[in-house]
């Protein structure tokens, strides 16, 4: 398997754009996380799915986020509009089953997409 | 709610032990995870431990009290390679959402 694919790799974009960033989960995988990483606040998780249904969105910023995942091999984080602030690497992961067995793989994180906003 | 506690830097030689140690504060506790993150690139998990005692994976161990709410990495033989930062992290609401220290940056020298 290729792993959780996440594209672009890097975006820069202006203040006020709209950004849509991208995620493959591993093929299988029923669960699929958005995380964002900064310096300053580390690894903060925004929100996740499970079997395609969003579970917690309790990290999402701002109405500004919004995440969808439309079938079991796409997600997407959209930024509308985006400010200087969102500029983060923002990661996706998935992970293959619940519960304690899931202690025995921990989650598969994708390269991330490393998002700059001028 | 969840604290995590990890120390933000530290230094080792090439060949030598080092511990990183993470302390924690959870309402429910479902398990602990160690992720090594090179710069630059995404976490890739390391271990896990629920029950308490050391669990040793080659050159690296972890180890876990759950009634002090702590637990170390360990690692051995240290390479210029292991230079990385090490999160610590825990369940949240269950087995499912992992919440994620601020992590230790190692730097091993020669």
């Amino acid at each position: 398997d290729a792993g959780v694919i996440q594209s672009p790799r890097h975006e820069v974009t202006e203040m006020g754009q709209e950004v849509t960033l991208r995620c493959k989960p591993i093929s299988g995988h029923d669960y699929l996380f958005w995380y964002r990483q900064t310096m300053m606040r580390g690894l903060e998780l925004l929100i996740y799915f499970n079997n395609n249904v969003p579970i917690d969105d309790s990290g999402m910023p701002e109405d500004r986020f919004s995440a969808k995942m439309p079938n079991a091999s796409f997600s997407t984080l959209k930024i509308q509009p985006s400010e200087p602030r969102d500029s983060a690497v923002y990661f996706c992961a998935s992970s293959l089953v619940s519960g304690r067995e899931q202690g025995n793989y921990g989650y598969t994180f994708g390269s991330g997409t490393r998002l700059t906003v001028v | 709610g969840q604290n995590i506690d990890q120390p933000t830097e530290m230094t080792a030689t090439e060949g030598a032990i080092v511990q990183i140690n993470c302390t924690y504060q959870t309402s429910g506790f479902n398990g602990l995870f160690w992720y090594q993150q090179h710069a630059g690139e995404a976490p890739t998990f390391l271990s896990y431990n629920v029950l308490d005692g050391l669990e040793e994976k080659g050159r690296f161990s972890s180890f876990l009290s759950r009634s002090k709410g702590y637990s170390y990495l360990l690692l051995k033989e240290l390479q210029m390679k292991d230079s990385a930062s090490y999160l610590c992290a825990l369940p949240s609401g269950g087995y499912n959402k992992l919440i994620f220290g601020a992590g230790t940056r190692l730097a091993v020298h020669p």
